[in-house]
């Protein structure tokens, strides 16, 4: 157990539906990241929060939006869902921003989305 | 962007078998890290190498950072069950505000 909470662990909504995947960290971690991981994008990059403030972002979709809360949870939201948007989405925490490395990010079991 | 390029992407060996797997680049990263993850599962990790030329062995695994800091190498001896997952090396892209970004992983199947 990574300490790490996501909800829901499985989703299947239909295309151009609107969903929210939560994240929990570790308790004391005070960065978020999130990953989309599919067959053949491998683990991608989307943001990455630290203490409530956005610290890094990668290819995220303008349809992709994510925040993170004052008790430090995080929420990635996703609309206009696609096919293509089907996904593993992880989340992970550490106690550093990424650029006091080397840091160690600590995975949750990831939300499985599935757009029919 | 900096990119890590892993190789082979799958890899199936009969128990008892030695492997390697890569990790290039043709950027320089500071420190590397392994992860491993297993079906279900976030990936977890095994090991930070920081230093150019650095050696880690974690019981049969044997992780080497190389000279010039743009590679890394995963050495398991004696492949057992146990080590079947999805292997992923990652790094910081420094070009982009600092982001961790892995590579595509290496699937290891080991057979009993």
């Amino acid at each position: 157990d990574s300490g790490v909470t996501q909800t829901p662990k499985h989703l299947i909504t239909a295309t151009g539906q609107r969903v929210t995947l939560r994240c929990s960290p570790r308790s004391g971690d005070l960065s978020v990241y999130w990953y989309q991981q599919s067959l053949d994008q491998g683990l991608q990059f989307l943001i990455h929060y630290y203490n409530g403030e956005e610290r890094a972002k990668g290819n995220i979709l303008e349809r992709f939006s994510a925040q993170q809360f004052p008790d430090l949870h995080s929420e990635l939201n996703l609309s206009s869902l696609e096919l293509g948007d089907s996904a593993l989405y992880f989340c992970a925490s550490s106690v550093f921003p990424v650029n006091k490395e080397p840091g160690e990010l600590f995975f949750g079991e990831g939300s499985r989305l599935t757009v029919l | 962007t900096q990119l890590l390029e892993q190789s082979p992407q799958f890899l199936s060996i009969q128990e008892g078998e030695n492997l390697t797997v890569y990790c290039n680049s043709s950027s320089v990263f500071s420190s590397l890290q392994w992860y491993r993850q297993e079906p279900g599962e976030g990936p977890v990790l095994l090991v930070t190498v920081v230093t150019g030329g650095e050696v880690k062995k974690l019981k049969r695994l044997t992780f080497q950072f190389g000279d010039a800091r743009k590679d890394s190498s995963l050495h398991i001896t004696a492949a057992q069950p146990g080590d079947t997952g999805l292997y992923l090396c990652a790094g910081v892209d420094w070009s982009n505000t600092g982001k961790l970004i892995f590579g595509q992983g290496t699937t290891l199947q080991v057979k009993p």
